[in-house]
């Protein structure tokens, strides 16, 4: 099993540009859910989903964009990249149920310029 | 509102020597919490949770609700156990809302 799939691995882009991080997983997992990480901040929730079709907001939802069309797939849009969104970017998938862990991909590395 | 305080971002402890990671929590109900790890450079991954009472590589924590704590202790550490942490709370919602400590550094000198 790959468990969570995040691409891409790594990414520079130029302030204003869009882009889209992908991110599948393979546990059939109702519920996915985005998060960056900063220095000294941890990780602070985006966007999640309860199931396809249903979204959204987390803690810190500005600037970014989400959909889940499939149960498998969970990408996450920047509609217009800014220096402040300069982070790492970690997917995560879970059962739901409240003592039930998440499961988290590899994280995307993402810089503003 | 749910919020997990992790004080001490770096923690240093020579090899061999006790280590005690603290965290506490605010949250009005019963909270559901869990310890993760993070090696250098790798994904996030699930150390323990309180329900389970579980020992995993040599650390426990036991959740205190009269003082709204959940620390993550070892009696010996390994260098291997250098790595960031998080404590996290699942509230009513469910476990795609984790909330999360700011994290600790745990760097074990050899």
């Amino acid at each position: 099993n790959a468990g969570v799939t995040q691409t891409p691995k790594f990414q520079v882009l130029k302030t204003g540009q869009s882009m889209t991080l992908q991110c599948a997983q393979d546990m059939n997992h109702e519920y996915m859910s985005w998060y960056r990480q900063d220095p000294g901040m941890g990780l602070r929730l985006i966007h999640y989903s309860v199931g396809a079709g249903i979204t959204d907001q987390g803690e810190v939802p500005n600037g970014y964009n989400v959909s889940r069309s499939t149960t498998e797939d969970f990408p996450l849009r920047l509609l217009s990249a800014a220096p402040s969104q300069t982070s790492v970017y970690f997917c995560a998938s879970s059962s739901g149920q409240r003592n039930q862990p998440q499961h988290f991909g590899d994280g995307t590395r993402l810089s503003i310029l | 509102a749910q919020r997990v305080t992790q004080p001490e971002k770096l923690l240093s402890v020579f090899k061999g020597a006790p280590v005690e990671l603290k965290c506490n929590y605010s949250y009005s109900g019963s909270p559901e919490l869990f310890w993760y790890v993070q090696y250098s450079r790798q994904r996030l991954q699930l150390l323990l949770r309180h329900i389970s009472r579980e020992s995993i590589k040599g650390f426990t924590a036991d959740l205190n609700k009269g003082e709204t704590s959940f620390h993550l202790k070892k009696p010996f550490a390994q260098e291997e156990d250098s790595a960031m942490y998080y404590c996290a709370l699942s509230g009513r919602a469910g476990s795609y809302q984790l909330t999360f400590g700011k994290g600790t550094k745990l760097s074990v000198i050899p």
